[in-house]
C-alpha cells in the first residue's frame, strides 16, 4: 500500500522565521505534488515535482524531491500570515491516475 | 478559482437519506475524480471518470455510486446515509489522465 506521511502535522510560528515540511514514502512515485488548502476551500496545486533531485521555487517557497523519488520537502523562507493553511502532498497512485494524499501540515503564521 | 463547479456548498440531511452532488470540469477537461476530506482519514480517493467511462475506484461505499454525462458533468450519489459520511466532497478534474487535477470548492454535508 502506497503511504505518504507528512511532519509535522502541526506548526505555528511567527512572521518571518523559515520552516520546512517534509513529506516520506516507502514507495517510489513517479512524481509528487503539494498542494495548499484553505479552511472551507479545496486543494490548490503548487508545484509538481517529476524528477529524483529535482528543486523548484515558487518566491518564497522551494520544493524538493528526494533523489529516490520516496520523498519531499517544502521549505518557506521568512514566512507570512498569508501563508498560513494546510499543505498537502500527494503522489500518483499505481495505475498513474488517483492521488494518494499524505495527512497534511497545518501552518500558522501569526504576525 | 480553478475552474472546477460544484454544487451544492453546504447539504445537511437526516440519517438514511440519499443525496446527489454535482460537478462541472474545467472546460476542456475529460477526467473527473471524487475525493473524500474527513478529519480522521484525509483526503481519501472515490472514483475517477474519463469521457463518460469509470475508469478506477478507491475507497468508495457501496452505498456511493457516481456517473459521468456527455456534457462532461459529474454526479455523486451517496445513499442511506450514515453519520460517519459527514465530510467534505471535493470533485477535480484533468485534461487527461495523469494529468494535474484541478479541485473544485467542495460540497459539505452533514448528516444528523
Amino acid at each position: 500500500t502506497q503511504l505518504l506521511e507528512q511532519s509535522p502535522q502541526f506548526l505555528s510560528i511567527q512572521e518571518g522565521e523559515n520552516l520546512t515540511v517534509y513529506c516520506n514514502s516507502s514507495s517510489v512515485f513517479s512524481s509528487l505534488q503539494w498542494y495548499r488548502q484553505e479552511p472551507g476551500e479545496g486543494p490548490v496545486l503548487l508545484v509538481t515535482v517529476v524528477t529524483g533531485g529535482e528543486v523548484k521555487k515558487l518566491k518564497r517557497l522551494t520544493f524538493q524531491f528526494g533523489d529516490a523519488r520516496k520523498d519531499s520537502s517544502l521549505h518557506i523562507t521568512a514566512a507570512q500570515p498569508g501563508d498560513t493553511g494546510l499543505y498537502l502532498c500527494a503522489g500518483r497512485n499505481q495505475a498513474g491516475t488517483a492521488l494518494i494524499f499524505g495527512k497534511g501540515t497545518t501552518l500558522s503564521v501569526s504576525s | 478559482d480553478s475552474g472546477v463547479t460544484q454544487t451544492p456548498k453546504h447539504l445537511i440531511t437526516a440519517t438514511g437519506q440519499r443525496v446527489t452532488l454535482r460537478c462541472s470540469p474545467r472546460s476542456g477537461d475529460l477526467s473527473v475524480y471524487w475525493y473524500q476530506q474527513s478529519l480522521d482519514q484525509g483526503l481519501q480517493f472515490l472514483i475517477q471518470y474519463y469521457n463518460g467511462e469509470e475508469r478506477a475506484k478507491g475507497n468508495i461505499l457501496e452505498r456511493f455510486s457516481a456517473q459521468q454525462f456527455p456534457d462532461l458533468h459529474s454526479e455523486l450519489n451517496l445513499s442511506s446515509l450514515e453519520l460517519g459520511d459527514s465530510a467534505l466532497y471535493f470533485c477535480a478534474s484533468s485534461v487527461e489522465e495523469g494529468r494535474e487535477q484541478y479541485f473544485g470548492p467542495g460540497t459539505r454535508l452533514t448528516v444528523t
